[in-house]
């Protein structure tokens, strides 16, 4: 069975920096894209970023474009989010999410369990 | 695309049929619609893709339709586990999901 494992949510001040790391395991990762999606709890649902198979197509929502950067490392199993000044309103459940294809059809058929980010003074 | 889902809650019974509805401000390309259930607590979980192409392993009782801006989503017979709260999604490029729709139990 595919799981995801998201981790590195913490509590931050606004204006830091944090690394979201996701594990994939019991699928051929390099195989599908990956994406990154949020949730403010007991709210809507908010795609953030999407890699391809290769890395080669990268997208990002505008909320978080020139400040979110996503990577992953086939090598590893891993896919990653680094988010550089960090406001208020990125306060959420940080979600990884595997596509159906290699390339970007933002498709999300398996999820983790999320990890949470709150972003505070 | 901004996605509009209806109605908000959706109050029935184990066995009825439901029917829920997400409207697209413009046609979404080669409908590319997909739904999703999300439980309490529950990561969302993929049960529609391509405005009717069911999930892997997802039971028949769900069904989804509809093309350009008007898609739904029909759960034939709800059972208990269907209770839950629904959201649509374009993936026709850098998608967006619609507000949902909580199917409660009467």
């Amino acid at each position: 069975e595919v799981r995801l494992v998201e981790s590195g949510g913490v509590l931050v001040q606004p204006g830091t920096s944090l690394r979201l790391s996701c594990v994939g395991s019991d699928f051929t990762f390099d195989d599908y894209a990956m994406h990154w999606v949020r949730q403010v709890p007991g709210k809507g649902l908010e795609w953030v970023s999407g890699i391809n198979w290769n890395s080669g197509t990268i997208d990002y929502a505008d909320s978080v474009k020139g400040r979110f950067t996503i990577s992953r490392d086939n090598a590893k199993n891993a896919l990653y989010l680094e988010m550089n000044s960090l406001r208020v309103e990125d306060t959420a459940l940080y979600y990884c999410a595997k596509d159906r294809v290699p390339s970007l059809w933002y498709v999300f058929d398996h999820w983790g369990q999320g990890t949470p980010v709150t972003v505070s003074s | 695309i901004v996605l509009t889902q209806s109605p908000g809650t959706l109050s029935l019974s184990p066995g009825e049929r439901a029917t829920l509805s997400c409207r697209a401000s413009q046609s979404v390309s080669r409908n590319y619609l997909a739904w999703y259930q999300q439980t309490p607590g529950q990561a969302p979980r993929l049960l529609i893709y391509g405005a009717s192409n069911r999930a892997t392993g997802l039971p028949d009782r769900f069904s989804g339709s509809g093309s350009g801006t008007d898609f739904t989503l029909t759960i034939s017979s709800l059972e208990p586990e269907d209770f839950a709260v629904y959201f649509c999604q374009h993936h026709a490029g850098s998608p967006t999901f619609g507000g949902g729709t909580k199917v409660e139990i009467k």
